[in-house]
């Protein structure tokens, strides 16, 4: 079974340009999650899809930023103008809605994203 | 305010030996904890996990203990391996069944051989 993929695996752009970043969850995992890692800090929430519904965007830092998950299956996290603390490592993770007690995410290698 | 701490960056032990990783929270309410372990240049993968009602979970060489009065809980490898040299993060799930985790800012484990 294919795991979480994302691409690209890394991005090198300047200030005020424009990334989209692109997940595949595990095929039939209905729960797609954003979380981003600045340097030297812990792993944050950005937002949780349910198939393509937006279920907790609380996350977002700002609305330069937007998800998307048209059909509920890969999602796509652009940032659109990028500013210099949006560097970082951009993960995505899914899991199954049919083992809500013992709900495993499974994570992506993420996206390495630097803006200069 | 970090809800997630760990407060040990880094942690070095004798292969064999056993490997000790902390863990605190700040609220009372929560109640599912999870142990994620990543490589470099890889995400992170999850471990093992404990819910409220117990205070200790195993899984092989590793075992989760929860402290809940104290609101702390720490991750056992035994014996470690050189292998299991990685960043382990800790993390919660404030929303119950499911929803987003918490994660603390990680210990990276050296396990020398």
């Amino acid at each position: 079974e294919a795991g979480v993929t994302q691409f690209p695996s890394h991005s090198v752009i300047e200030k005020g340009q424009t990334v989209t970043l692109r997940c595949d969850p595990i095929s039939g995992h209905d729960n797609l999650y954003w979380y981003r890692r600045v340097m030297g800090k812990e792993i944050k929430f950005l937002l949780h899809f349910v198939k393509e519904s937006k279920q907790d965007e609380s996350g977002m830092p700002n609305n330069r930023f937007l998800a998307e998950r048209t059909g509920g299956t890969y999602s796509t996290l652009k940032v659109q103008p990028a500013e210099l603390e949006d560097s970082g490592v951009y993960f995505c993770a899914s899991s199954q809605v049919e083992e809500p007690l013992r709900e495993t995410q499974y994570f992506g290698p993420g996206t390495r994203l630097l803006v200069l | 305010d970090q809800q997630v701490k760990q407060n040990s960056p880094s942690l070095s032990v004798q292969e064999g030996r056993i490997s000790i990783l902390n863990c605190d929270y700040t609220n009372s309410m929560f109640d599912y904890f999870l142990w994620y372990k990543k490589y470099p240049a890889e995400g992170p993968t999850f471990l093992i996990s404990i819910s409220s009602i117990k205070d200790k979970n195993e899984d092989g060489r590793f075992t989760v203990f929860l402290n809940k009065s104290a609101k702390h809980l720490s991750l056992h490898i035994v014996p470690s391996q050189p292998g299991d040299s990685a960043v382990y993060f800790c993390a919660v799930r404030p929303g119950g069944s499911q929803g987003n985790l918490i994660f603390g800012k990680g210990t990276k484990l050296s396990v020398k051989p």
